[in-house]
């Protein structure tokens, strides 16, 4: 089955500066990568979804890269904030399949 | 739209006793719902998956025996902790989706803290 990893697990920036946020998976099957963006006690937000048929996709300060052949993609969010502060989630999903397995997560902090 | 609930929001119970979590998709009919579990600082792990009409499918490791789910109607999902013990105790997320088989977007419900004591 699916397997999502994702580093860093803790991340902290200034203020303004970018981060990024990396991921890998298993199945060479999956098509489908949404982003999830998690504060405390809160559900999961998707933030942002890239699909197998393109490289790179952006919204405002938040992109999203694809790297099919070395199975990565990565997060990119940039001018950062405070409300940016929280958990990110990316995760995978197989054309074959409905389920959606997550990675890790990464808690991200914007020092002000 | 896409507005997923789910009640209670949060529940405290006595060991050994059994919960039953609801999980409503309110403006759409979900196909397929998941069931989730988050413990603290850690990611969601899915437990199974619910289609309408149809038993379960629970990941490895998931007992469900343990963990009843139902999917009775296109927007209502119920899952049951029988004979709740405090490892039991974890943050509880259901998410819906619609169409057709593989269908992309998910939408998570608030969630259901559920504490055993």
């Amino acid at each position: 089955g699916e397997n999502v990893e994702q580093h860093p697990s803790t991340l902290s920036v200034q203020e303004g500066d970018s981060a990024v946020i990396k991921c890998t998976y298993s199945d060479s099957a999956s098509n489908y990568f949404p982003w999830y963006k998690q504060e405390l006690g809160k559900r999961p937000q998707l933030i942002i979804d890239i699909r197998s048929n393109v490289g790179e996709k952006k919204d405002q300060r938040i992109a999203v890269t694809l790297n099919k052949t070395a199975k990565h993609f990565s997060l990119h969010i940039t001018e950062t904030q405070p409300e940016d502060s929280a958990v990110y989630f990316c995760a995978a999903r197989a054309s074959s399949a409905s389920k959606i397995i997550f990675g890790s997560g990464t808690r991200l902090s914007i020092r002000p | 739209g896409a507005v997923v609930s789910q009640h209670p929001s949060w529940v405290i119970c006595k060991s050994g006793t059994s919960v039953k979590i609801e999980c409503r998709s309110l403006d759409f009919q979900a196909t397929t719902m998941f069931w989730y579990r988050q413990f603290p600082k850690q990611s969601l792990m899915l437990m199974a998956t619910s289609n309408e009409g149809s038993k379960a499918t629970y990941e490895q490791g998931v007992e469900k025996d343990k963990f009843l789910i139902n999917h009775a109607s296109l927007t209502l999902s119920t899952l049951t902790v029988t004979s709740a013990h405090p490892e039991d105790s974890s943050f509880y997320i259901c998410s819906a989706t619609w169409g057709l088989a593989g269908a992309d977007t998910q939408y998570f419900g608030p969630g259901t803290r559920l504490t055993v004591l």
